[in-house]
């Protein structure tokens, strides 16, 4: 399996400028994830979907923050507009739901500096 | 879902067993233990998960006490591609998983 796929892997963008990110996850896996990581406040979860609902999107930091899943096979993260304290990697993950906990697969990440 | 507490770093010599220990005293009794770890800039990996049962697999082992208020992850012969972040986390499914600051391994030859 070619694992979770995500791109770009590298943005530079401007302030001011609309970032969107793309996630493929495993194939078969119902549970897709979008987490944040930055130095001062480490990994965190932004939003969740299950069979492409989303579950809980507490954790997307405001309204400039979207994400969707059209299919089971593709999610995006927007940001519009961005900011340069977004500058972070965002990992997309997925996993298949069942019995005796989930093991979340977590793609190479999107590194994103905005200026 | 629970907190964890576990040390920051760590170091381990090469060849060597690495025993890294998490205590979850407010773990619930539906809670897993998992241990995910991240090698510098790479996306967490699942290493292992477990009940109340102690669980081994082709990575690592880990031990729970009986009370499930503290587990040990062991790798059984470290070597210097294990040297990572190693998060401890409780979660009643695996899915919203909390990262902590985890523990910095560093396997030294």
């Amino acid at each position: 399996d070619a694992g979770v796929i995500q791109s770009p892997r590298h943005e530079v963008t401007e302030m001011g400028q609309e970032v969107t990110l793309r996630c493929k996850p495993i194939s078969g896996h119902d549970y897709l994830f979008w987490y944040r990581q930055t130095m001062m406040r480490g990994l965190e979860l932004l939003i969740y979907f299950n069979n492409n609902v989303p579950i809980d999107d507490s954790g997307m930091p405001e309204d400039r923050f979207s994400a969707k899943m059209p299919n089971a096979s593709f999610s995006t993260l927007k940001i519009q507009p961005s900011e340069p304290r977004d500058s972070a990697v965002y990992f997309c993950a997925s996993s298949l739901g069942r019995a005796g906990g989930n093991t979340i697969y977590f793609g190479e990440g999107s590194w994103l500096t905005v200026v | 879902d629970a907190k964890t507490t576990q040390p920051p770093s760590m170091d381990c010599a090469e060849g060597r067993a690495a025993n890294l220990p998490c205590n979850h005293s407010t773990i619930s009794g539906n809670e897993y233990v998992y241990w995910y770890r991240q090698i510098h800039s790479q996306g967490p990996q699942y290493i292992i998960h477990g009940l109340k049962n102690n669980e081994t697999n082709e990575m690592a082992s880990l031990i729970i006490t009986e009370d499930r208020k503290s587990s040990t992850l062991i790798l059984p012969h470290a070597t210097l591609r294990d040297t990572a972040v190693y998060y401890c986390i409780v979660s009643v499914y695996g899915n919203k998983l909390v990262f902590g600051a985890g523990t910095i391994l560093r396997v030294k030859s």
